[in-house]
C-alpha cells in the first residue's frame, strides 16, 4: 500500500516568513498526526486529528502554527511567522483509529530551516 | 504526565555482542509501550510493541511495572541494526517518544 506522503520534502525560508507543509496520509486512516522533531530529540506532538476533527493540539503553539484537516482527508500544516527554534522536520503520520492497538506510519518528513 | 527517558544517546557495539536499549517511563496509568526504529534515510517504523510480546528481528523487550522500564534487547547485534531507534508510550491516543538513542552496530 502507498505510504504517508508529505511535501515539500526540504524548505528553507527566513524568519517572520511564512511555510506550510502538505501530507496525504494513507488511504482510509482516519487518524491523522503532525509531529515536530528538532534536531536531537525525539518526535513531540503537535496536533491530532480524528477524521475532520481535532482530538489534541495541546501543544500545537497556537499564536503561529495551523493546521487544517478540511474533509478529513488530506492534512495542511502552516507556520506563520516562523521563527528560527522552529528549524525542524515535521512528520505527518496516519493510523486507522485512535486506539492504542493501531500501529501509527509515519511519511519522511519535511525539513525546515529557517534562518 | 507521560515521560520517556532514553538515558544513552549512543551506543556502539561490535557484531555478534549482545545489545540492550534502556527505556525508563513515568506515567501513572497502565500505558502501552513500543519501540520504533529509523535506518538511515528511512521513515521512522514501529519495531515492536510489549503487547504482542513478539520478536522482531531477533529484538525482544519486556516491560517491568516495577522498574518503569521497557529496555530493547538482542542478544546477537548485527551491522544491519545499525538505526536510531526510539521507545515510545501511549495512554489514549497520545504517542509519547523518548529522545533515541542511536545505535551503531561495528565489524
Amino acid at each position: 500500500e502507498a505510504g504517508v506522503a508529505q511535501s515539500p520534502r526540504y524548505k528553507i525560508i527566513e524568519k517572520r516568513q511564512s511555510v506550510a507543509f502538505w501530507c496525504n496520509p494513507i488511504s482510509g486512516h482516519a487518524t491523522l498526526y503532525w509531529y515536530q522533531q528538532i534536531l536531537g530529540q525525539g518526535p513531540k506532538l503537535l496536533i491530532q486529528f480524528q477524521n475532520n476533527g481535532v482530538v489534541d493540539d495541546s501543544q500545537l503553539p497556537k499564536d503561529r502554527f495551523s493546521a487544517e484537516r478540511l474533509k478529513g482527508v488530506d492534512s495542511t500544516l502552516k507556520i506563520q511567522p516562523a521563527k528560527l527554534e522552529d528549524s525542524a522536520v515535521y512528520l505527518c503520520a496516519s493510523s486507522q483509529g485512535i486506539l492504542s492497538g493501531n500501529t501509527i506510519y509515519f511519511g519522511e518528513g519535511s525539513w525546515l530551516t529557517v534562518v | 504526565a507521560q515521560r520517556v527517558t532514553q538515558p544513552e544517546k549512543l551506543l556502539s557495539v561490535f557484531k555478534g555482542a549482545p545489545v540492550e536499549l534502556k527505556c525508563n517511563y513515568s506515567y501513572s496509568g497502565s500505558p502501552e509501550l513500543f519501540w520504533y526504529v529509523q535506518y538511515s534515510r528511512q521513515r521512522l517504523q514501529l519495531l515492536l510493541r510489549h503487547i504482542s510480546r513478539e520478536s522482531i528481528k531477533g529484538f525482544t523487550a519486556d516491560l517491568n511495572k516495577g522498574e518503569t522500564s521497557f529496555h530493547l534487547k538482542k542478544p546477537f547485534a548485527q551491522e544491519e541494526d545499525s538505526a536510531m531507534y526510539y521507545c515510545a508510550l501511549t495512554s489514549g491516543s497520545r504517542l509519547t517518544f523518548g529522545e533515541g538513542t542511536q545505535l551503531t552496530v561495528n565489524p
